[in-house]
């Protein structure tokens, strides 16, 4: 299968809001509410931040939000902070058991 | 708190087998419900699963690897393993283990910090 397609990069003011999207088709993204988000800053362990669409584990800011509408996730992050410079991927569970990761966004804050 | 470790050689000859381990500590394995992943990053590129080993013995992998791969785990060490078999320059990377639980379904909430594995003569 074909890794799901994000921009490549995307930036923002500090304290402004930015979304990344993630477009799969409709054996991924579009079929499953299993979308997961990834905040990986280079050399260090790569880290969740979203779930199931829209759902924060223990540790990721609120500031972080995910959504779903059709065959596109999206990951917003509202009031953006320096440390939320980083890359961001998405991933998404593409049936038969297995998994697509998005192609990776560079996130900069101005 | 729940940690994974990866180790394995970092230079590997063509055709030849990459293995690498992930030891858990703070968790156990065996605990059930327990889902051992291995993602992989090349250079400059996207991360990409590879597949992962749960249930005692159950295993899924990605198609593009199927046929050169196998994720095993030693329950009594607390780790479990990567093989692939064959390898070529494509298969240089950032190799990563990850868990999935229940508790996140369908994603992966604790990483390792990943090794590095070149694929050369």
């Amino acid at each position: 299968q074909s890794a799901l397609t994000q921009p490549a990069s995307v930036s923002g003011s500090p304290g402004q809001s930015i979304t990344i999207s993630c477009t799969g088709t409709s054996s991924d993204v579009g079929s499953y509410s299993l979308v997961s988000w990834y905040q990986h800053h280079p050399g260090k362990a790569p880290k969740l931040m979203i779930y199931e669409v829209n759902k924060r584990p223990s540790g990721a800011s609120n500031r972080f939000s995910g959504s779903k509408s059709g065959n596109t996730a999206s990951l917003t992050i509202s009031g953006l902070q320096p440390e939320d410079e980083s890359d961001y991927y998405c991933c998404s569970y593409a049936g038969v058991t297995t998994f697509v990761f998005g192609t990776g966004t560079k996130v900069t804050v101005l | 708190q729940v940690q994974l470790q990866e180790s394995g050689p970092g230079l590997v000859k063509p055709s030849q087998t990459l293995s690498l381990t992930c030891t858990v500590s703070g968790d156990s394995i065996s605990s059930g419900n327990y889902y051992c992943n291995w993602i992989r990053q090349p250079a400059g590129m996207g991360l990409e699963w590879i597949g992962r080993f749960y249930g005692g013995g159950s295993t899924n992998y990605n198609p593009s690897l199927k046929s050169r791969v196998t994720i095993s785990a030693d329950m009594s060490k607390n780790q479990f393993s990567l093989k692939l078999y064959s390898v070529t320059a494509a298969d240089t990377a950032l190799y990563y283990c990850a868990r999935g639980t229940p508790s996140v379904t369908g994603a992966f909430d604790i990483w390792g910090q990943g090794t590095m594995v070149t694929v050369s003569s």
